[in-house]
C-alpha cells in the first residue's frame, strides 16, 4: 500500500519568513495530492491541491510543487502570518479516491510574531 | 453554509457502552467517510460510503459499524466501546472520487 512520510513534524518560523513542508510517497499510482490545514479544535480544511499532470500550483502566499520522478511534493508558505499557525497534513490519493487516501502524520507550524 | 456537521462534539464513554456518532452533510455529496485521528498519526479511514444504502470497510474497521440510510447522513456506531477507541473522529464528504473532501469539526471520544 501507499506510504506517505511528512517532514518536519514541527516547524517554527518568524512572522514574514517562509515555511516549507515536504512529503514523499511510495505508490506511483497516486495522482492527486491535497494539502489540509487543521486549526485547533477544528476539522481539516483544504488549502491547495495538485494533480500529477502539473508540476506547480500557486494560490497567493501558498504554493505546492510536485516531483513525480522523485515521488515527493512540498507546500510552500511565503510571508507567514500568525494566523498560518496550525497543523498541516499532506495526502496522496490514487484514482480510487478518498477511500484509498493516505495522509501524512502532520506538521505543526508555529509562526512567531 | 453548514457543510458537514458532526454530533456530538465531545463524549465520554465507559468501556462496554455503545454510542452512535452522526454526520450530516448538506452538499448533496455521494461519498462520505469516517476517519479517526490519533496523536502522531495521519487520519485513518474507518468506513466509507459511495452512495445512499452503501457502506464499505476502510483501513481500520474493527469495532465499528456504519449505516447510510439517507444520502445526507452517515452514522458511525460503536457497539461495545474499548479504551483503544479513544480518538478524535472526523466525518468527511466529497462530490466525486478525486475532488476536495470537506471535513466536519470532529468528535472527541474518550473511553474510560
Amino acid at each position: 500500500g501507499e506510504n506517505v512520510e511528512q517532514h518536519p513534524s514541527t516547524l517554527s518560523v518568524q512572522e514574514g519568513d517562509s515555511a516549507v513542508i515536504k512529503c514523499t510517497y511510495s505508490d506511483s499510482a497516486s495522482n492527486y495530492f491535497p494539502w489540509y490545514k487543521q486549526e485547533l479544535g477544528k476539522g481539516p480544511q483544504l488549502i491547495i491541491d495538485i494533480r500529477s499532470n502539473v508540476g506547480e500550483k500557486k494560490d497567493q502566499r501558498i504554493a505546492v510543487t510536485l516531483n513525480k520522478t522523485a515521488k515527493h511534493f512540498s507546500l510552500h508558505i511565503t510571508e507567514t502570518q500568525p494566523e498560518d499557525s496550525a497543523v498541516y497534513f499532506c495526502a496522496a490519493i490514487p484514482s480510487g479516491g478518498y477511500q484509498k487516501v493516505t495522509f501524512g502524520t502532520g506538521t505543526k507550524l508555529q509562526v512567531i510574531p | 453554509n453548514a457543510g458537514v456537521t458532526q454530533t456530538p462534539k465531545f463524549r465520554v464513554l465507559k468501556t462496554g457502552q455503545s454510542m452512535t456518532l452522526l454526520c450530516a452533510q448538506d452538499m448533496n455529496h455521494e461519498y462520505m467517510y469516517w476517519y479517526r485521528q490519533d496523536p502522531g498519526m495521519g487520519l485513518r479511514l474507518i468506513h466509507y460510503s459511495v452512495g445512499e444504502g452503501t457502506t464499505a470497510k476502510g483501513e481500520v474497521p474493527d469495532g465499528y459499524n456504519v449505516s447510510r440510510l439517507k444520502k445526507q447522513n452517515f452514522l458511525l456506531g460503536l457497539e461495545s466501546a474499548a479504551p483503544s477507541q479513544t480518538s478524535v473522529y472526523f466525518c468527511a464528504s466529497s462530490g466525486d472520487l478525486n475532488t476536495e473532501a470537506f471535513f466536519g469539526q470532529g468528535t472527541r471520544l474518550t473511553v474510560v
